[in-house]
This record gives C-alpha cells, structure tokens and sequence, in this order.
C-alpha cells in the first residue's frame, strides 16, 4: 500500500548523542517535510525539500539537519545541539500545493 | 513563528451538536487546509480550500475562507463522539521564498461527549 513510513516509532536518546529519524515514502510526491510537535502544541516546521537534493528552512531548524538524496527519503537528524529535543516529530509529503500526507510520527524522548 | 492561531483552544459539546473552529492567518496564502489528529497519531487532511474559494462542503463539515480578514472557519454538524480530535489548520505559503512552505495553528482539541 501506498503510504509514509517513520522509524523508529519510539526512540531515547541520550544527552550529546545525535539520532537520525527516517522517513520514506512511496506515494512518488515531490515535496517532504518535517514537523515537530510537543504536548498540547501544533506543529512548528524544522525542514522541507520541494524537489530531490534541495530543502529549505523551517521556522525551528536549528539543532536539526536533512538530507534529500533520494526522492522517496528525507531523513531528519537531531543534533547535540539541539537543547530541547523530546517530542514527537511528524515527517509528511505531498504534490504542492495539495494536501499533506502524514507518517504515524516517531517520539524522540532524551535521557 | 506560527501563521495560523486557532481559536478556541479546547471545545467540548454533546453529540449532534454543531461545532465551531476559526483560523486567522497573518500573510497571503495559495490555500488553507484543516487536519484531523487522534492522540498520538499521525495527521489526517479533511478539507482544502483555494484562496479564491469562499466555502466549502465534504460531508459533515463546513469550511469557510474569508481573505479579506485572513481568517476561516470549520463547522462539523451533528457531531459524533468519534468526532473527539485535535483539529488544525494549515496554511499554504503563496510564493516568493516561502512557496511550498506549509505552516500549522496551534489547533482546537474538540471533545464531543455522548
């Protein structure tokens, strides 16, 4: 079936570790992106990339890093230098400027 | 910084009861889009409205979009006790350096109580 899949679904981290979050897709959508959300909060936008090996900036990109060599993946690392990193992070693709797709989420809690 | 603000931010009513959400948004938008989400699950698209539409239909709900005070509302009738989410907009950058940006509210947590 058609759809968005993040791994891990849960995943801890310790402190000054970084992790990377995957997120693979084969719906053959061009635009990705990725979102966090903390609790009882919306979602704030870290990254997107419109088109294979380009992205842009998101309103919270510090302390995070993509990459886009494929156009069905678009991992999502989570720096060391990102202070606050637990929450539940939303990666989502789409053909712009249509309707986002959503993968179940992966919750990153720090140790 | 969050384009959307949703109001209110919690809702609670009886089943078949009409509920009520609003969005403003602060610059101009290709469309804006209202998602659905169950706690600790992934979002799920309900409705997207073109900035050169006024109003909307797909089943139970109701969407309006008002430009002019960059601001939308959702209605859901008769609702449901499966209807309980968290409810949020999302607006769709119309161009320039934001083109494809798509930025969320801060959402409207609905309890419809049976």
């Amino acid at each position: 079936d058609g759809g968005i899949t993040q791994s891990p679904k849960y995943l801890f981290r310790k402190e000054g570790q970084n992790v990377t979050l995957s997120c693979e897709q084969n719906l053959n959508h061009d635009a990705m992106y990725w979102y966090r959300q903390d609790p009882g909060q919306g979602l704030r936008l870290i990254y997107y990339s419109q088109i294979v090996n380009d992205f842009q900036k998101g309103d919270i990109a510090e302390g995070y890093s993509v990459s886009r060599e494929k156009k069905e993946s678009f991992p999502l690392t989570v720096t060391s230098a990102q202070k606050n990193p637990t929450a539940f992070y939303l990666c989502a693709s789409r053909i712009a400027p249509g309707e986002l797709f959503f993968g179940e989420g992966s919750r990153l809690t720090v140790l | 910084s969050q384009q959307g603000e949703e109001d209110p931010q919690a809702l609670s009513i009886q089943e078949g009861e009409n509920a009520t959400m609003n969005c403003s948004y602060k610059t101009s938008i290709n469309n804006l889009q209202w998602y659905r989400q169950n706690s600790g699950r992934g979002l799920v698209h309900l409705i997207l409205i073109r900035s050169n539409e006024r109003e909307k239909h797909s089943g139970r709900l109701r969407v309006t979009l008002d430009t002019s005070k960059k601001s939308s509302s959702l209605l859901i009738t008769a609702s449901r006790a499966a209807d309980t989410a968290s409810y949020f907009c999302a607006t769709d950058a119309s161009g320039g350096t934001s083109y494809g940006k798509l930025t969320f509210g801060q959402g409207t947590i609905l309890t419809v109580h049976p």
